[in-house]
């Protein structure tokens, strides 16, 4: 149901861009991929979205494949408060229309 | 502060007993969904509404399992007879449909525990 794969962990130094990888590659043209983050006992955050082009807002950028099948989110200046699960979502356009979330990527942001 | 509220925060009761939480969405928002997620998983869908009708329920987990959206507000999840594998994280979030675009918020969760 996930629809998306993406490493399970990974360690970005502290003031170094982290590059977060995602494969999406059964994704279909009208459906957008979404990053969300959870830190630690509290709701998933919002990130930021995109279609097919590369978007930039104030917390992160999201590059997206020219063939869509993958994307990479960039926090470009890790913070020790960037240390967090990181998802990748495809939003199904079928029954529910719900977020399938996965299990995310694990991302500790070392000093 | 004006986004997704939920009570109570954490839940501890009986294995047995009835609980019910709720959640008041960003004002309008005419999309409240329902998650539950376990330790070291992600969120799993359970319901959503559009206003006040139940437009997908199929996910919810049994039939101690309901939700209501009576005004179109505030939503409730209940769970009768709550068993220890009911013990999780209960997430609401809401959102407006902008054609296919559409960005959810997150709530801060209920935590239940099942004694």
């Amino acid at each position: 149901d996930a629809k998306t794969t993406q490493p399970p962990s990974m360690d970005c130094a502290e003031g170094r861009a982290a590059n977060l990888p995602c494969n999406h590659s059964t994704i279909s043209g009208n459906e957008y991929v979404y990053w969300y983050r959870q830190i630690h006992s509290q709701g998933p955050q919002y990130i930021i979205h995109g279609l097919k082009n590369n978007e930039t807002n104030e917390m992160a950028s999201l590059i997206i494949t020219e063939d869509r099948k993958s994307s990479t989110l960039i926090l470009p200046h890790a913070t020790l408060r960037d240390t967090a699960v990181y998802y990748c979502i495809v939003r199904y356009l079928g029954t529910g229309n719900q977020f399938y979330f996965g299990t995310g990527t694990s991302l500790t942001v070392i000093p | 502060d004006t986004g997704v509220s939920q009570d109570p925060r954490h839940k501890i009761t009986k294995r047995g007993q009835n609980v019910t939480f709720r959640c008041d969405p960003i004002s309008e928002h005419n999309r409240l969904y329902w998650y539950r997620q376990t330790l070291g998983q992600g969120p799993e869908f359970l319901t959503y509404f559009q206003n006040e009708a139940q437009l997908e329920k199929s996910r919810l987990l049994s039939d101690r399992f309901s939700a209501e959206r009576p005004k179109g507000s505030f939503s409730t999840l209940e769970i009768q007879r709550t068993e220890q594998g009911d013990s999780a994280m209960y997430l609401c979030a809401s959102s407006v449909l902008w054609g296919p675009q559409e960005t959810q918020y997150f709530g801060p969760g209920t935590r239940l525990l099942v004694l």
